[in-house]
């Protein structure tokens, strides 16, 4: 079974330039998520999708990130503009449907490589 | 609003030693993961906790959930230095809210 699939894997930009970051989550997966993960800390969500619907965007800083999940399957998380403090690196997790009706969130996630991003 | 605390923060042991790590969090939840993260790799599952009073065992590693005292542990015997990694527990509510990590380093 094929993994979460990210790319790219690097990005260096200077800052106010835009970036944008693609996943694919695992095949039959509805439930996809976006993290942030600084250096020497743990994840810390931005977004959670259930299929084509952001249910959970309350961390996700609006004015400057946006995604979107079209058709509920691959997913894109764009920063315009980028700042210094953006370098992180960008994780795309996916989870399966929830076991009789419960919710999705409560599942195992699957973690893709992540995109490094350095904001010069 | 949900926080997890993991201690050590950083742990540094030799081969054929035994260590506890901790994770503590703050709110009502019945399911707990730990995930572990190598050097610019992301993060592998390990075990998925799904009740109070739930162990698991892989290899050298053991990890317990207790829901009332809102404590899981993992527990490393006779490490080898092939563990060295940084371990993340993460506790299940809307979403998953991770520890800080744990980041070991077993010495030959």
């Amino acid at each position: 079974e094929a993994g979460v699939v990210q790319s790219p894997r690097y990005k260096i930009i200077e800052k106010k330039q835009p970036v944008a970051f693609w996943c694919n989550p695992i095949s039959g997966h509805n439930t996809l998520y976006w993290y942030r993960q600084n250096l020497g800390q743990g994840p810390e969500l931005l977004i959670r999708y259930e299929n084509e619907e952001a249910v959970d965007d309350s961390q996700l800083p609006k004015d400057r990130f946006s995604a979107e999940r079209l058709k509920g399957v691959d997913s894109t998380l764009k920063i315009q503009p980028a700042e210094l403090g953006d370098s992180a690196v960008y994780l795309c997790a996916s989870s399966p449907r929830g076991l009789a009706g419960g919710p999705s969130h409560y599942n195992e996630q699957f973690f893709g490589p992540g995109t490094r991003l350095t904001v010069l | 609003e949900l926080k997890v605390e993991q201690n050590p923060l950083f742990l540094s042991m030799q081969e054929g030693k035994n260590y506890t790590i901790y994770c503590n969090y703050s709110t009502t939840s019945d399911r707990l993961y730990w995930y572990r993260q190598d050097p610019g790799k992301s993060l592998e599952s390990l075990f998925v906790l799904l009740s109070n009073g739930a162990v698991k065992q892989e290899g050298r590693l053991m990890a317990s959930l207790d829901t009332k005292a809102r404590l899981s542990t993992l527990h490393i015997t006779a490490a080898v230095h092939d563990l060295s990694a940084t371990y993340f527990c993460a506790v299940a509510g809307d979403g998953l809210t991770f520890g800080k990590g744990t980041h070991l380093i077993i010495q030959p």
